[in-house]
């Protein structure tokens, strides 16, 4: 998609190795949200960020963390990846305080064994 | 707790006819109400959104329907085509949230030809 990408597109990794998940975009959009997808949950929020190094926790942040250090990049990391976690992970970006046009990246298909 | 409840998880029609999903929300707050579209491999992209403050918006084939006193609404895509298969998702965020957006399941729906 057009100004976000993330980075990589697959990744199959062992339990309990870490694992981090790129999105970069070129928008300047203030606010970043990383989301996991899943069948039957829809998309479920585990992070989002504000703006540089102003981060906060979604619904399902538990064995995630994030960091933005610059306006473009957020970075997701499982710290000790499960196969809990095995998912389709989105980057989506705003600039709209109320939720109105997100942009979402195509995705990085995580599979852990 | 899912705030956002989505049906039928998946829907097949026959071209030309209609198709409609149901969402359901629990937070009053909630001020923000768009519908997501995703095809396979891809992210999902915004189709059509509404406000409360009106019952329905119009978009060429895709209606939302909304009902502020029940805490529903609902999309409409008439004369459905094969090309409109896809899987959708209903949202729903408020403005004091900081624009995350809450999603439902999603639903699978495929048009046949």
């Amino acid at each position: 998609d057009a100004g976000i990408t993330q980075s990589p597109r697959h990744k199959v990794t062992e339990t309990g190795t870490p694992v981090t998940l790129r999105c970069h975009q070129t928008e300047n959009h203030r606010y970043m949200y990383w989301y996991r997808q899943d069948p039957g949950h829809g998309l479920r929020l585990i992070h989002y960020s504000y703006g540089v190094k102003d981060t906060d926790k979604g619904e399902v942040s538990d064995g995630y963390s994030v960091s933005r250090s610059k306006t473009e990049d957020f970075l997701l990391t499982l710290e000790s990846a499960t196969s809990s976690q095995t998912s389709v992970y989105f980057c989506a970006i705003s600039d709209h305080r109320d939720g109105y046009g997100y942009t979402f990246g195509s995705g990085t298909r995580l599979t852990v064994v | 707790q899912q705030q956002v409840k989505q049906s039928p998880q998946s829907l097949i029609v026959q071209k030309g006819g209609i198709s409609i999903i149901n969402c359901a929300y629990e937070n009053t707050a909630f001020d923000y109400f768009p519908w997501y579209q995703q095809f396979p491999g891809k992210g999902p992209a915004l189709l059509i959104a509404i406000r409360p403050d009106v019952s329905e918006k119009k978009e060429g084939r895709f209606t939302i329907s909304f009902n502020k006193s029940a805490k529903q609404f609902s999309l409409h895509i008439m004369d459905s085509q094969p090309g409109d298969s896809a899987t959708y998702f209903c949202a729903a965020s408020r403005e004091t949230s900081g624009s995350r957006l809450t999603f439902g399941e999603g639903t699978q729906l495929t048009v046949n030809p």
